[in-house]
């Protein structure tokens, strides 16, 4: 069975400093992870994926994440936050189930 | 552009009545979901479709039934509304080849409230 926890449910920046939104998975296979954010009133769009390629992803928008087999991990970052970047942001995992298992989400408020 | 079309944004419904959800594809995708999204919970998964006229169940297909008779369209049906299922729907077809590294494309939600 698989899950995704995002450790926090909101999380709030200064304009112009790191970002950090945190993933952990549980997979019992080798897993496909991926970083969705929705923008208010809009559904979701796909920031990045780990599919067992390179380990450190990039994604749009200055978004990267790090796959680490050992912690389990898939956390986001962005070295400068920018007020555009407020949204909801969701972690997911799929391996060979067919299934997309989403986390709970995290806000991400971005301070003037 | 991928486009995944839901036909209702905002639906009122009663206790007990049948609501049905649709959903419309244009980019020949064969997998399409139905996932609801409720505060604090994230997106859970309700029912998904490899192809027509195939479905499986999610993690959450109680009081939720499926119909996919054409490959572009995936509906949802509440048989008998209840106010637990009032939420936020989305639906999203994932593009095809590859099994499941492949990204899903998501409409923009319908958000369902039971009186």
């Amino acid at each position: 069975a698989q899950s995704v926890t995002q450790l926090g449910s909101h999380v709030s920046v200064s304009e112009g400093a790191l970002v950090l939104l945190r993933c952990n998975y549980s997979s019992s296979v080798p897993p496909y992870l991926f970083w969705y954010v929705q923008y208010p009133n809009q559904g979701l769009q796909l920031l990045l994926k780990y599919t067992s390629a390179a380990t450190l992803v990039k994604g749009i928008n200055g978004f990267e994440a790090e796959f680490k087999k050992s912690e389990t991990s898939f956390h986001l970052t962005k070295p400068s936050a920018h007020m555009s970047d407020a949204a909801e942001y969701f972690c997911a995992c799929s391996g060979n189930t067919g299934k997309l298992i989403f986390g709970q989400g995290t806000t991400l408020q971005v301070k003037p | 552009d991928v486009k995944v079309t839901q036909s209702s944004r905002y639906l009122v419904k009663r206790t007990g009545e049948k609501v049905f959800l649709e959903c419309v594809q244009d980019m020949d995708h064969e997998n399409m979901f139905w996932y609801r999204q409720d505060p604090g919970l994230g997106l859970r998964l309700i029912y998904f479709s490899y192809d027509v006229k195939m479905k499986e169940k999610g993690d959450i297909p109680e009081g939720y039934s499926v119909s996919r008779e054409k490959k572009e369209r995936f509906s949802l049906i509440l048989e008998s509304a209840s106010t637990n299922q009032t939420s936020m729907y989305l639906c999203a077809s994932r593009e095809p080849d590859r099994g499941d590294t492949g990204e899903l494309f998501f409409g923009e939600g319908s958000r369902l409230t039971v009186l």
